[in-house]
């Protein structure tokens, strides 16, 4: 089945220990999402790629940043995490068109803790 | 006031009931509506995505978009125990190139056998 694949499901990582969270997909999507989700709270976007096209939201801590190497894979950097870094983090793809968006569809998540 | 309000429950139903789930909105521009489920632990799941007003069916899930009053819901017919989940309605604006999702903060429904 075609799909977003998250890895790892779990990570713990220090304070200020530098962390690589992973996406692939296989839907030939051409954008890739970042999202932060604490509990209870409704995912927050971190930025996207629109093809090459990098997209920062304006309120993105600098502590974050991303890659995508090829189509299929997304990774997000956590340069220097904070304990309040921790939280689920959500890769989601969707294929936009000029006729119109397309919906996301989201990975099951990496749990990120911090010791 | 938030672009998209959803009530975050929790929400306590016995099996077999009908589950109303419900957002306001308030920006006009929003086009495309989808409702996720997300189960603990795991990542939002695409239920039902619709485009402007009107009803869609899928099975056990209505979805209803009422564009004039900016609300829209979700019902679930003869729910189950598999059904206890977190709710989020998603919607984004006009058709065209990229646009930003908004989602809703989510309901937690809860199915008692």
């Amino acid at each position: 089945d075609a799909m977003v694949i998250q890895n790892p499901r779990y990570q713990v990582t220090q304070f200020g220990k530098p962390v690589t969270l992973s996406c692939s997909q296989t839907l030939n999507h051409n954008v890739m999402y970042w999202y932060q989700q604490k509990s209870s709270q409704a995912p927050k976007l971190l930025f996207h790629y629109y093809d090459k096209d990098f997209n920062n939201e304006a309120d993105t801590p600098d502590n974050f940043q991303s890659r995508r190497p090829n189509t299929s894979f997304c990774f997000l950097d956590i340069r220097s995490p904070g304990l309040g870094d921790a939280a689920m983090y959500l890769c989601a793809t969707s294929r936009v068109r000029e006729t119109g968006n397309q919906p996301q569809h989201f990975g099951d998540g990496t749990r990120l803790s911090i010791l | 006031q938030k672009e998209v309000e959803q009530d975050p429950g929790p929400l306590s139903v016995p099996e077999g009931a009908i589950v109303s789930l419900n957002c306001t909105y308030s920006n006009s521009a929003f086009q495309y509506f989808m409702w996720y489920r997300q189960y603990s632990r795991k990542g939002p799941e695409l239920l039902m995505y619709t485009y402007s007003s009107g009803n869609k069916e899928d099975g056990r899930f209505t979805a209803q978009v009422d564009k004039s009053s900016k609300y829209i819901s979700l019902f679930i017919r003869d729910s189950q125990p598999s059904d206890s989940a977190t709710y989020l309605c998603a919607m984004s604006g006009r058709s065209g190139g990229y646009q930003k999702v908004t989602f809703g903060i989510g309901t937690k429904l809860q199915v008692i056998p």
